[in-house]
Parts: C-alpha cells; structure tokens; sequence
C-alpha cells in the first residue's frame, strides 16, 4: 500500500508569507503528527492530529498551524514566515493515537525562507 | 529541556565490526524507545523498538539494550554493513505527554 505522501517536496518562501504543507497518511491511519527537523536539533514535535482533532502539541509559536481532514489528511500552516523556519518539515502516520505503534514517516517537504 | 540526548554527532566504524550507537535520557516516564535510521532525503523509518519494562530486544544484526537506573540505552549493530550507514535517531515515546520525543542523532559510517 502507498506510503506517508507530503507535498510539496520543496518551497521557497519570502519572510513575511505564509505556507501550507500537506501531508496524506497510509491508508487506514487515523493519527498524523508534524515534525521540524533542522540540522543540529534533531526532530521537534510540532502537534499531532487524531480523528480531526488535535491531540497533542509541541513547543512552537502560534504562527504553526494545523487541521485534519475526515479522510485524515493532514495540512500544517506557517504564518508571518521568519528565516528560521527554514527547515525539514515531516510528517507521521500511525494506526493509533499516542504512537504505541511505530509511526511511519513521509519524505519531508524542505522549505527555505529567504 | 533535551530529554533525549545523543551526544556522538557521528560515528565511523569499519564494515563487519560492531557499531554501538548510545542515547542517554532524562525523563523516567517514557515507556518505551525506538530507534529510526534517515537516509539523506528520505523520512525516517523504523528499526527496532524495546519497551521499558525489558532490558534487552534483539532483531537480527540490530540488539537494543536499554538500562533504567543509568537513564541509557544503547543501539548494537553486528556485523556492520555499508548500507547501515545512515543517521540513527533515538526517541522516547509514552509517558504523560504521549508523544514520540527524537534525540538529536548520530551520523553511522560504515567504512568498506
């Protein structure tokens, strides 16, 4: 069955713009969580989305946004884009909440902000 | 607060030894670690797991020990390969929070 898809693969954004990343999990996964990973800091949990509501949330400003769809499709939104936001965005899905099964992640949308 | 800390940024070791990748951590509540390996624009997938009630979790060349009181656990790879070469993440997950927390990771070079 298909993997964890995120679009775009890449993006480059202006400071000051605004950003919407998707990510579809596996078929039949109803949890998605997001992930920033830039060089140095490993992956920081942004937020998790289970049956459209979110679960579960990570340390970062409130300019990162999130939504689940019924079909669990999965966007996260950036605001008022800052240059540190430049980073590896990644997406995970898994069977169920909490990740007491493991998480299977999609490729990463890599976002520049310039 | 880094609550999972792999303080080797890299590790080179040749093909056919053994690789110990080691994760140090500082929350007693997690319930289980994984570990996850990246190749270069890929996403992170799955290796082994141990839950935090077992000490030991082997799966083929890959053996995960874990030990409480010490707060550290460990990733064992027996014999190397070239294709390991990858960075290795170690994660806590459960705990109050629930949530999957990566340490920062570990670049593996297996040399040939």
């Amino acid at each position: 069955k298909a993997g964890v898809t995120q679009t775009p693969r890449y993006l480059i954004k202006t400071r000051g713009q605004q950003v919407t990343l998707s990510c579809s999990p596996i078929s039949g996964h109803r949890s998605v969580s997001w992930y920033q990973q830039t060089p140095g800091q490993g992956l920081q949990f942004l937020f998790e989305y289970f049956s459209e509501t979110q679960r579960n949330k990570g340390n970062f400003p409130g300019r990162f946004s999130g939504r689940q769809f019924s079909n669990s499709r999965s966007e996260m939104n950036v605001s008022t884009l800052e240059l540190g936001d430049s980073a590896l965005y990644l997406c995970a899905s898994s069977l169920d909440a909490g990740f007491k099964l493991e998480a299977f992640f999609g490729q990463g949308t890599r976002l520049t902000v310039v | 607060d880094q609550q999972v800390k792999q303080n080797s940024p890299s590790l080179s070791v040749q093909e056919g030894r053994i690789s110990i990748l080691n994760c140090d951590y500082t929350n007693s509540m997690f319930d289980y670690f994984l570990w996850y390996k990246k190749y270069p624009a890929e996403g992170p997938t799955f290796l082994i797991s141990i839950s935090s009630i077992k000490d030991k979790n082997e799966d083929g060349r890959f053996t995960v020990f874990l030990n409480k009181s010490a707060k550290h656990l460990s990733l064992h790879i027996v014999p190397s390969q070239p294709g390991d070469s990858a960075v290795y993440f170690c994660v806590g997950g459960g705990g109050a929070t629930n949530k999957l927390i990566f340490g920062t990771g570990t670049l593996l070079a297996v040399q040939p």
